[in-house]
């Protein structure tokens, strides 16, 4: 399809195993971006990539978390020693440029589940 | 940094009536406001967005407003349906920040 495709869609994990996410973004899309959603909560933004701009990772929560992008293709977002606040809906998004010029398209998002 | 508060956090209208969210900012360097709407295991999907050089928006049921000065902006739906019933986010950025969302208003239009 032509849209932002995460996997997996459901992961389920124990404590203090790491997780790794993946995000194909839409063919052409410069701008990368990653967020977070809690149960019933708005999206908290984690990391930004734009073309060959060093990232913003100014939302990662803590140093258990880190995002790698190739080129202008596919990211991982790594999360190390799980924890079960780390339960969350894990949204990707693309779009054509980067900040406040450019609809987001996002992804259905990696339900990830510690217990 | 930004902070981007919404309310109400739920909103129950009847079909046909309409519905108003409202978001405050915190930065008035902000320029860009879009509104996404999240279907129940979807990922948002943007409806409409405005920029600061324009007061209001309006795209058929649905409008959008801002007031810079005091750093607000309303999203109006007109008319509402069944297939309202989301949860609808606002955002807001400046520059080549990323957006900044709210914390989401769950919509319930009753038939």
């Amino acid at each position: 399809g032509a849209g932002v495709s995460q996997s997996p869609s459901n992961k389920v994990t124990e404590k203090g195993k790491d997780v790794e996410l993946r995000c194909d973004p839409i063919s052409g899309h410069t701008a990368l971006y990653w967020y977070r959603q809690r149960l019933g909560q708005g999206l908290e933004f984690l990391i930004y990539f734009q073309g060959n701009s060093a990232p913003d990772k100014s939302g990662l929560p803590s140093d258990r978390f880190s995002a790698e992008r190739t080129g202008e293709s596919v990211s991982t977002l790594t999360i190390q020693r799980t924890q079960q606040e780390d339960s969350a809906v894990y949204l990707c998004a693309s779009s054509w440029v980067g900040g406040d010029t450019g609809e987001l398209f996002f992804g259905e998002g990696s339900r990830l589940t510690v217990l | 940094g930004e902070n981007v508060e919404q309310h109400p956090s739920t909103l129950s209208v009847q079909e046909g009536d309409s519905a108003v969210i409202k978001c405050t900012y915190s930065d008035s360097a902000s320029n860009y406001f879009p509104w996404y709407k999240q279907e129940l295991g979807k990922g948002p999907q943007l409806i409409i967005d405005i920029r600061s050089n324009v007061g209001e928006k309006k795209d058929q049921r649905i409008a959008v407003t801002l007031n810079k000065t005091a750093k607000h902006f309303s999203l109006h739906i007109t008319e509402t349906q069944p297939e309202d019933s989301a949860v609808y986010f606002c955002a807001a950025s400046s520059g080549n920040t990323p957006l900044v969302f709210g914390k989401g208003t769950r919509l319930s239009v009753i038939a």
